[in-house]
């Protein structure tokens, strides 16, 4: 298995501009989470959800922010406007069942950069 | 609130030496915690996971310790070697939010050849 997928790897935009992350789960993973990791804060958990319902949303930091997941196999992460402090990377992460027991498999993450 | 330290300073060794890393929360009980490894421009790797009700995990050369009294958990690497230098993650979570993960900043390990 080619592991979780990211795209684009790295984002560079204006800010005001819209940006759209997106990720592919690892097949057979019913739970996919979004997340934040930046210098001052860490790793957050932006969103999470389960059989591509999302359940906890309460990482979300502002309604700029949007996610959806339309089926099992790809889900967005949109950020519309972009801000400077948006700027950070964003790790999707799978796993299978619900619950936290079992190991997420996180992806390569998205590097964005908000000018 | 909820508060997860791990020393933020990087921790720098000699290969072969035994590496420990610390893991210390406040206000928060955890049902589990997990261990995560990250190099950089890469996601975290799941390590290990301990329960509460567990004391002592072991895999290959990695043994976590949890211990909910003094609210803290030991991660050590034996006989360490220069490619186990990276950051290395502790997250908790509790069993009626699971799936929810707080993590921990990291501690960075440097292994000296």
């Amino acid at each position: 298995d080619a592991g979780v997928i990211q795209s684009p790897r790295h984002e560079v935009t204006e800010m005001g501009q819209e940006v759209t992350l997106r990720c592919k789960p690892i097949s057979g993973h019913n739970s996919l989470f979004w997340y934040r990791q930046t210098m001052m804060r860490g790793l957050e958990l932006l969103i999470y959800f389960n059989n591509n319902v999302p359940i906890d949303d309460s990482g979300m930091p502002e309604d700029r922010f949007s996610a959806k997941m339309p089926n099992a196999s790809f889900s967005t992460l949109k950020i519309q406007p972009s801000e400077p402090r948006d700027s950070a990377v964003y790790f999707c992460a799978s796993k299978v069942g619900t619950g936290g027991l079992g190991e997420q498999y996180f992806g390569p993450g998205t590097r964005l950069t908000v000018t | 609130s909820q508060k997860i330290e791990q020393n933020s300073e990087a921790l720098n060794i000699q290969e072969g030496k035994t590496a420990t890393l610390t893991c210390n929360y406040t206000n928060y009980s955890p049902a589990y915690l997990q261990w995560y490894r990250q190099d950089p421009g890469r996601g975290p790797v799941f390590l290990l996971l301990i329960r509460e009700n567990e004391k002592e995990k072991r895999k290959e050369r990695l043994k976590v310790t949890f211990d909910t009294t003094l609210k803290q958990s030991l991660f050590h690497i034996t006989a360490s070697q220069p490619a186990d230098s990276a950051t290395y993650l502790c997250a908790l979570g509790r069993m009626d939010s699971s799936y929810k993960l707080i993590f921990g900043s990291g501690t960075r390990l440097l292994v000296r050849p």
